[in-house]
């Protein structure tokens, strides 16, 4: 059962233009959303997140925006570089506070070409 | 400097042994965690520890065990390995108060079964 899923397994973009990485989650218990970026043979390292109470999250070049409504949640890259290339986890956190579970995706393995 | 660091990086091991694989983390954190990545990709957690104690126990086999002798350690050894073993274990470490959960990750141990 999956409570977190990323329908794209891969995504191709040419340098320069946006990325639109997404995230389905089904538990509406979920208070916060974290976006994870993995370069092969290394650990996932932390991007951005956002609060369930908040519609839009920027950091830079990374913006997540939230739709609780639908329970979508999506990362636009913008503009995207070739060094943005890997692989993108969604994960939720459900409960506890601050020692609550993070819930992973599947991952999108994201491309961009020069 | 390594804020995660795991050994081994890779395990090659037969079936029925039993292997130990190692944590640390530098950065002053009073959590942490193992995940495994099997072959469909889906980062799942397995365990928690805080502050040494056992926090979060997903169903796991009992064949493995996390050992914490101190805060900045989370062993996990695994008993009588079996194929469906074979994956990628992940540890990572978070702290308490972080409002998010963000948590740090480690470069992984691929462990592959014979």
């Amino acid at each position: 059962d999956q409570q977190v899923k990323q329908n794209s397994p891969s995504l191709s973009v040419q340098e320069g233009r946006i990325s639109i990485l997404n995230c389905d989650y089904t538990n509406s218990m979920f208070d916060y959303f974290l976006w994870y970026k993995k370069y092969p043979a290394e650990g996932p390292t932390f991007l951005i997140s956002i609060s369930s109470i908040k519609d839009k999250n920027e950091d830079g070049r990374f913006t997540v925006f939230l739709n609780k409504s639908a329970k979508h949640l999506s990362l636009h890259i913008v503009p995207s570089q070739p060094g943005d290339s890997a692989v993108y986890f969604c994960a939720a956190k459900y409960g506890g506070g601050s020692q609550g579970n993070l819930i992973f995706g599947k991952g999108t393995k994201l491309s961009v070409k020069p | 400097d390594t804020a995660v660091s795991q050994t081994p990086k890779y395990l090659v091991t037969q079936m029925g042994n039993d292997k130990s694989i190692k944590c640390e983390q530098n950065l002053g954190h009073d959590t942490m965690y193992w995940y495994k990545q099997d072959s469909k990709k889906f980062l799942k957690i397995m365990f928690s520890y805080n502050n040494k104690e056992l926090i979060i126990n997903e169903t796991v086999p009992n064949r493995f065990s996390p050992k914490s002798p101190d805060k900045a350690h989370l062993n996990l050894h695994i008993n009588s390995l079996e194929l469906g073993d074979s994956a990628v274990y992940f540890c990572a470490s978070s702290l308490l108060g972080a409002i998010y959960n963000e948590q740090f990750f480690g470069p992984g141990t691929r462990l592959t079964v014979l």
